[in-house]
């Protein structure tokens, strides 16, 4: 039962362009919402973040947006430069409950 | 160091053995998960501990997986009677208590790497 999806396994952009990874979730109760962007052989490291009180949260070229209703988020990467090339990981969890769930991931390359 | 310390970086072992898998939480961090991340797969929750709590282990695949936390730090994940589908990468995290605008966010290892063989 996979709870946090990421149905595109992959995404390719030219540098400079725009970057948009989605993810969906099944539960209502996830009130937390975060990115993680993982290279090879290195652990995922965190992004960027939004509570379900907003719909969107912004850091320098990092933009998350959240429809609560769709149980949808995406991470908008603008401009996208090449070493934004990873696997990018959404994930979800409820507050007071630390269990964090992740996503399947979406590798993103980033072409020059 | 600063970061979260795992150990061994990688684990080559034979089928049927038993290995045990290490994690130095950040200082502080109250929060211990474990995640595994097989070839071409996301992140697969296994445990979680937070402070005196009972741990979550609603992840583990099996009871051949257990897993400690000492004195409120420092985990050791362990498989026994290793198979092949248990060759993965498996991440510790930590983090601190209560989400909120920049906290909760979870720090990860590099991860040890297992193959059995």
């Amino acid at each position: 039962d996979q709870q946090v999806k990421q149905n595109s396994p992959s995404l390719s952009v030219q540098e400079g362009r725009i970057s948009i990874l989605n993810c969906d979730y099944t539960n209502s109760m996830f009130d937390y919402f975060l990115w993680y962007k993982k290279y090879p052989a290195e652990g995922p490291t965190f992004l960027i973040s939004i509570s379900s009180i907003k719909d969107k949260n912004e850091d320098g070229r990092f933009t998350v947006f959240l429809n609560k209703s769709a149980k949808h988020l995406s991470l908008h990467i603008v401009p996208s430069q090449p070493g934004d090339s990873a696997v990018y990981f959404c994930a979800t969890a409820r507050g007071g409950y630390q269990k964090v769930t992740f996503g399947t991931g979406t590798k993103l390359q980033v072409i020059p | 160091g600063a970061g979260v310390s795992q150990s061994p970086s990688n684990k080559v072992t034979e089928k049927g053995k038993d290995v045990e898998l290490r994690c130095d939480p950040i200082s502080g961090h109250t929060a211990l998960y474990w995640y595994r991340q097989s070839l071409g797969q996301g992140l697969e929750f296994l445990i979680y501990f937070q402070g005196n709590s009972a741990p979550d282990k609603s992840g583990l695949p099996s009871d051949r997986f257990s897993a400690e936390r000492t004195g409120g730090s420092v985990s050791t994940l362990t498989i026994q009677r290793t198979q092949q589908e248990d060759s993965a990468v498996y991440l510790c995290a930590s983090s601190l208590a209560g989400f909120g605008r920049g906290s909760g966010e979870l720090f990860f290892g590099e991860g040890s790497r297992l193959t059995v063989l």
